[in-house]
Order: C-alpha cells, then structure tokens, then sequence
C-alpha cells in the first residue's frame, strides 16, 4: 500500500525559505521508473505542478519557478524534500507531493499541507 | 511549455446527467494525458491515464477519450459523489503542466 504525508511549517514569513518534506511508504524510489512529485494549490485557483524527482535522481522544475525550487531525495528514509526560497504570499498554497508512476501519472497523493505566507 | 486548455470551466448538471469535459493542448501530446477528480479538503484523485485507461478501483462510468490534442472525459450518469473539480495533466513533456479545472456543480 502507497502512502505520501506532507510535513513542514503551516506558516512562513515574506523572503524566509520554505521547506517540505514528503515522507512516503509503500515504494523505493530506487525502482526504475518512479518518482516523486510536488504540487500546489493556492485557495480558489487550479493545481500547479511544482517539481518532480525520478528514480535515477533526474530533477525536473516548473521553468516559472525553477529559480526558487530545489527538491532533493534520501532514499535511505524514503523521504523528497522540496525547498523554496524567497516565499511571498502569493505562494499561500496547499502542497501536495504524490507518486508519479508509469506514463508519468500522479497516481498516489499525500493529504496536502497548507502553507501560509504572512508577516 | 505546453498549455491545455479545459473546457467548460464550470458546468451544471443532474444526478443522472451524461456530462462531457474537454481539453486541448497547444502541442501534440499523443495520449499522454491524464485526467483527476478534486474535492474540496481531499487528495486529488486520478481517474484516467493515458487519455483513455481507467486507474483502478475507479467507476466505469467514467471514460476519456482523444489523442494529439483533443481529449474527453466523459461521465455517464452523474452520482451525487460526482460532483468535484476536474483537471487534465499532460505527461508527453517532462515538464508537466495541469488545464485550469473543470468545475461540475450540481443543478
């Protein structure tokens, strides 16, 4: 059975750095074809795809963000990591990590976590 | 980047009710295209992969259809459970990009 949770601070100030950690069970990230990834949901608008890790630690990041983005994996504790900098409270958002399987499809979600950008 | 582009953004229909949800994309994608279920508080669900194959343990009265650039998702008769956002994935670029959501209230 797959499972993905979201953890990190449900509140940041403008220019602080922002830290998520998907902690997920049921799969290795070290199998070929699998990976991990983030997406947002900022109140009232659509889904955006943030960033995603493959199982050989190919990285790919939303161009409009890929400046700000880092996302990282510890195979070890079958954790990924996605940092963001420079936060601004245009980025106030549910973030949801999710197991990104064959045919590239998210097929498994975590619950989300709500991050507030505030001072 | 590849845009797709979701039509209607908001719909009203029956319990009962055939609704139909298009996408475009503004490139060839083939079949790469996935389609997901969005409730308020909830996970995203995905329904359909590969523009027509039903993820497991969905309901079969959901179905797509479509490749290059124009897709359906149809749904034949609306359960009250049905009633959610809907969004398009395209998965033929690494760079992935969702549509901006189909809204499907009841009437």
């Amino acid at each position: 059975q797959i499972t993905l949770k979201e953890s990190g601070p449900t509140l940041v100030k403008p220019t602080q750095t922002l830290t998520l950690t998907c902690s997920f069970s049921g799969f290795s990230l070290s199998t070929s074809g699998v990976g991990v990834g983030w997406i947002r949901q900022p109140p009232g608008k659509a889904l955006e795809w943030l960033a995603h890790i493959y199982w050989n630690e190919d990285k790919r990041y939303s161009p409009s963000l890929k400046s700000r983005l880092t996302i990282t994996r510890d195979t070890s504790k079958n954790q990924v990591v996605l940092t963001m900098t420079n936060m601004d409270p245009v980025d106030t958002a549910t973030y949801y990590c999710a197991h990104f399987g064959g045919l590239d499809r998210f097929d498994y979600w975590g619950q989300g976590t709500l991050v507030t950008v505030s001072s | 980047d590849i845009q797709m582009t979701q039509s209607p953004s908001s719909l009203s229909a029956s319990v009962g009710d055939r609704v139909t949800i298009t996408c475009r994309a503004s490139q060839i994608i083939g079949t790469y295209l996935n389609w997901y279920q969005h409730k308020p508080g909830t996970a995203p669900k995905l329904l359909i992969y590969g523009a027509a194959s039903l993820q497991s343990g969905v309901p079969s009265r959901f179905s797509g259809g479509g490749s290059g650039t124009d897709f359906t998702l149809t749904i034949t008769s609306l359960q009250p459970e049905d009633f959610a956002t809907y969004y398009c994935q395209q998965s033929f670029s690494t760079l992935i990009t969702f549509g901006q959501g189909t809204r499907l209230e009841i009437k």
